[in-house]
């Protein structure tokens, strides 16, 4: 079966800009999770959605959003993007939300010039 | 709030050595403790999961133990094998977590031929 799935893989964004990552999960997968990974500070938790709602968020500032359709595919938006915001974009789909190991995309790496 | 340590950044071992890699948290004891692999510039890979009333799982060559006395959880590789090395990242999950996993900084594994 398909895997999970990042678009895109390479992403170069100006400061103040905006951005936006899609993920597809694995077919039959309603959770699904977003990571932010860079060097100082890991994998840091953003939000996850399941069936369409929002169910759990992160601490990372208002600027960071998501959305989740009827077929599971799920977007992140990030607004007025900062130097900081460069990292890896990881997406996470499961079968259940908790319990299960998660299947996470190869990710987008995302850097702000 | 929950602080998570894998203690090793690095380790280097011998190919058909045993890999011991360390998981410590303090507060309170997950639901899930899971171990995921990640190879440079891709996403995490599932590889074990354990409960916290169990004591030890296994597959094939990897052995995962969690103490929730002593707050750990070690992660063992036997017979280990060059195409072993990567990044090991172990992560708690609790009751409800909604997609939140919370992620050690990981330790790179390094098995030299």
């Amino acid at each position: 079966k398909a895997g999970v799935t990042q678009t895109p893989r390479y992403l170069i964004k100006t400061r103040g800009q905006q951005v936006t990552l899609s993920c597809s999960p694995i077919s039959g997968h309603r959770s699904v999770s977003w990571y932010q990974q860079t060097p100082g500070q890991g994998l840091q938790f953003l939000f996850e959605y399941f069936s369409e709602t929002q169910r759990n968020k992160g601490n990372f500032p208002g600027r960071f959003s998501g959305r989740q359709f009827s077929n599971s595919r799920s977007e992140m938006n990030v607004s007025t993007l900062e130097l900081g915001d460069s990292a890896l974009y990881l997406c996470a789909s499961s079968l259940t939300s908790s319990g299960g190991g998660y299947t996470f995309g190869s990710g987008t790496r995302l850097t702000v010039v | 709030s929950q602080k998570i340590e894998q203690n090793s950044e690095a380790l280097n071992i011998q190919e058909g050595k045993t890999a011991t890699l360390t998981c410590n948290y303090t507060n309170y004891s997950p639901a899930y403790l899971q171990w995921y692999r990640q190879d440079p510039g891709r996403g995490p890979v599932f590889l074990l999961l354990i409960r916290e009333n169990e004591k030890e799982k296994r597959k094939e060559r990897l052995k995962v133990t969690f103490d929730t006395t002593l707050k750990q959880s070690l992660f063992h590789i036997t017979a280990s094998q060059p195409a072993d090395s990567a990044t090991y990242l172990c992560a708690l999950e609790y009751g409800g977590s909604q997609g939140n996993l919370i992620f050690g900084k990981g330790t790179k594994l390094s098995v030299k031929p």
